[in-house]
């Protein structure tokens, strides 16, 4: 089955510090990923995304992801962590049908950054 | 605004009832998607159009969910003889086209608005 998986329900990391917030993914076909965030009581907001090209992918607020054919992965990483970064993040990823196709989402890892 | 507009914010209903949750997407997007998302996880995929149509219905869960487009752009929810079950946030998001390419440019990225909360009392 197509599905995408974020095995962290939590991530904690100190400000300044490197982050990382884990997306496995299983698709047919060459895949769309996506990451986006969820500040809240706000709706999903883009981060970034990958669909063909560099393996290392660059977006908003600083946050980069870093696809991996051989592992099917799709890390969301940041080199400093801000306070501000505190949300819930979920990794997507498009799924083909015969005739139509549609985007899944993981079920949300939860970032927590300490001062 | 420019954005993805979705009323109510919030909506309390008994059980029962009938419920209607209206979605405004981004003007000139023709791709319209609902999710349904829990307390504490991601958001389900419900059904998505492309224009007026349904091109994958796939998620809703049984027939007393069903939504229309009537003109390809704003989109209602209907929910009929709710259950506790369905408290829920509606998400809906739009984007530029479709994400097979369908209907013009796709990049893929889903614009979201803030959600409707659905509490079946």
């Amino acid at each position: 089955a197509q599905s995408v998986a974020q095995p962290e329900d939590q991530v904690n990391v100190a400000e300044g510090n490197p982050l990382t917030v884990k997306c496995t993914y299983s698709v047919s076909g060459n895949p769309y990923l996506f990451w986006y965030v969820q500040y809240p009581n706000r709706g999903l907001q883009f981060l970034l995304k990958y669909i063909t090209g560099d393996n290392l992918v660059k977006g908003s607020y600083g946050f980069e992801a870093e696809f991996n054919k051989s592992q099917t992965s799709f890390h969301l990483k940041k080199p400093s962590a801000l306070v501000s970064d505190s949300a819930l993040y979920f990794c997507a990823v498009r799924v083909l049908y015969s005739s139509a196709s549609k985007i899944i989402f993981g079920s949300g890892t939860r970032l927590s950054i300490r001062p | 605004g420019a954005g993805v507009s979705q009323t109510p914010s919030n909506k309390v209903t008994e059980k029962g009832k009938y419920v209607e949750l209206r979605c405004d997407p981004i003007s000139g997007h023709t791709a319209l998607y609902w999710y349904r998302q829990s307390l504490g996880q991601g958001p389900e995929f419900l059904i998505y159009f492309q224009g007026t149509g349904a091109a994958d219905d796939s998620g809703l869960p049984n027939d007393r969910f069903f939504a229309v487009r009537p003109e390809g752009s704003v989109s209602t929810l209907k929910i009929q003889r709710t259950e506790r079950g369905d408290s829920a946030v509606y998400l809906c998001a739009s984007s530029p086209g479709g994400l097979a390419g369908i209907g013009g440019k796709s990049t893929g990225e889903l614009f979201f608005g803030e959600g409707s909360r659905l509490t079946v009392l």
